[in-house]
């Protein structure tokens, strides 16, 4: 079974502050996606990473995948109160497969 | 985008009886499609993968017979939870591919939060 470790699981910062969280595996993924999830709600797709070494922004965000496609991180500048969330990393092992998900980050931004 | 949606949203029932939750793919068919548990402040569990057309394959530790998942058409599947227990209160989730995306992500229903009484 592949296993994704994802830390940190709790993150409290100030508005302003940057933060990495960070998803590893010891198995290859063909993708790894990064989601956020807000209470109540189902995951959001952020972004989906393939190719070893790729790195992918979305505004404050980067993504950035392993050159041996296991593990990923998420660096978030500036954080905001909006970007408050659980932050859930998945990896496929391929199209159209399950995922695996990882243990979650809980990121509280305080104003 | 793909779009799931998942009724009902919220639902309270008695213990013992049965709970149906259905899962849509609106805009595109999914020949697959996966339920999820998730406990609070916790990552979503696999429970089961819904092929159309053919029996689901239920996770390890997972009761087929608590928890019947039927996918009877490309674009509906159904999770009931069988004689239900408080135990089995909970956020489920379902999720499905669209194979037209250029992504690989996955679409999930906005949930079903369960509370047996």
């Amino acid at each position: 079974t592949q296993l994704l470790k994802q830390s940190p699981q709790f993150l409290s910062i100030q508005e302003g502050e940057n933060l990495t969280v960070y998803c590893n595996s010891s198995s290859v993924f063909s993708s790894l996606q990064w989601y956020r999830q807000e209470p109540g709600e189902g995951p959001v797709l952020l972004v989906t990473v393939v190719t070893g070494g790729e790195v992918k922004k979305l505004k404050r965000l980067t993504f950035q995948f392993g050159d041996a496609r296991k593990d990923s991180s998420l660096h978030i500048t500036a954080a905001q109160p909006g970007d408050t969330g659980l932050y859930l990393c998945a990896g496929g092992e391929t199209s159209g497969s399950r995922l695996t998900f990882g243990e979650g980050t809980q990121l509280t931004v305080n104003p | 985008g793909a779009v799931v949606s998942q009724h009902p949203s919220r639902v309270i029932c008695k213990s013992g009886t049965s709970v149906k939750i259905e899962c849509r793919s609106l805009d595109f068919q999914a020949t697959t499609m996966f339920w999820y548990r998730q406990f609070p402040k916790q990552s979503l569990m696999l429970m089961a993968t819904s092929n159309e057309g053919s029996k689901a394959t239920y996770e390890q530790g997972v009761e087929k017979d608590k928890f019947l998942i039927n996918h009877a058409s490309l674009t509906l599947s159904t999770l009931t939870v069988t004689s239900a227990h408080p135990e089995d209160s909970s956020f489920y989730i379902c999720s499905a591919r669209d194979g037209r995306a250029l992504d690989y992500g996955y679409t999930f229903g906005s949930g079903t939060r369960l509370t047996v009484v």
